[in-house]
């Protein structure tokens, strides 16, 4: 099936700094970017998500950007906090957007 | 609204044993997903229904996995028999279609999870 490669595995900042979140995906046909955030233990659950007739979008500290020319799209949480530890899964629509191909995840530590 | 429903949240079972998991979509979603998640291969698609009909199962690993389901608030994953290499998180999620074919389907919510351990 088509890929989607997510980068870095793991990604450790201080509290109030930024943290980016980078993937990029191969189905030119993809055009729905979801970004799910999954606390240990428990179910993945969407935060953020951003459609292909859309460059940017923005909700309070997150933010998440597209390229579709590069085929790649990325996640920004600014003014990080302890609770954003977690792992993020980045996915992009299979085809017509009926499915996701997920990526590996990244595993965020915000230390105090 | 009580989200998607899973069940068992966990199972235990020998390897050779048959093993049912259960999934109810959010009322309303016409899309349902099943997804196994391992430390090695992280989230991955097994077989997606649209309607109650099978879309795609070509994510389902042998054909020891099988899925169904009968009707619009009911699936199941079976895999029988099971061996030890199928333990991992199993994860049902459902969405709903956006009416408008350029924009494909609407957010997917994911159940709890099944964990399986095959002994």
């Amino acid at each position: 099936g088509e890929n989607v490669e997510q980068h870095p595995s793991t990604l450790s900042v201080q509290e109030g700094d930024s943290a980016v979140i980078k993937c990029t995906y191969s189905d030119s046909a993809s055009n729905y970017f979801p970004w799910y955030k999954q606390e240990l233990g428990k179910r993945p659950q969407l935060i953020i998500d951003i459609r292909s007739n859309v460059g940017e979008k923005k909700d309070q500290r997150i933010a998440v950007t597209l390229n579709k020319t590069a085929k790649h799209f990325s996640l920004h949480i600014t003014e990080t906090q302890p609770e954003d530890s977690a792992v993020y899964f980045c996915a992009a629509s299979i085809n017509s957007g009926y499915a996701l191909n997920f990526g590996k995840g990244t595993s965020l530590l915000v230390t105090p | 609204d009580a989200g998607v429903i899973q069940s068992p949240r966990h199972e235990v079972t020998e390897m050779g044993q048959e093993v049912t998991l259960r999934c109810k979509p959010i009322s309303g979603h016409d899309y349902l997903f099943w997804y196994r998640q391992t430390m090695m291969r992280g989230l991955e698609l097994l077989i997606y229904f649209n309607n109650n009909v099978p879309i795609d199962d070509s994510g389902m690993p042998e054909d020891r996995f099988s899925a169904k389901m009968p009707n619009a608030s009911f699936s199941t994953l079976k895999i029988q028999p099971s061996e030890p290499r199928d333990s991992a998180v199993y994860f049902c999620a459902s969405s709903s279609w956006r009416g408008i074919a350029s924009l494909g389907t609407d957010t997917q919510y994911f159940g709890p999870g099944t964990r399986l351990t095959v002994l």
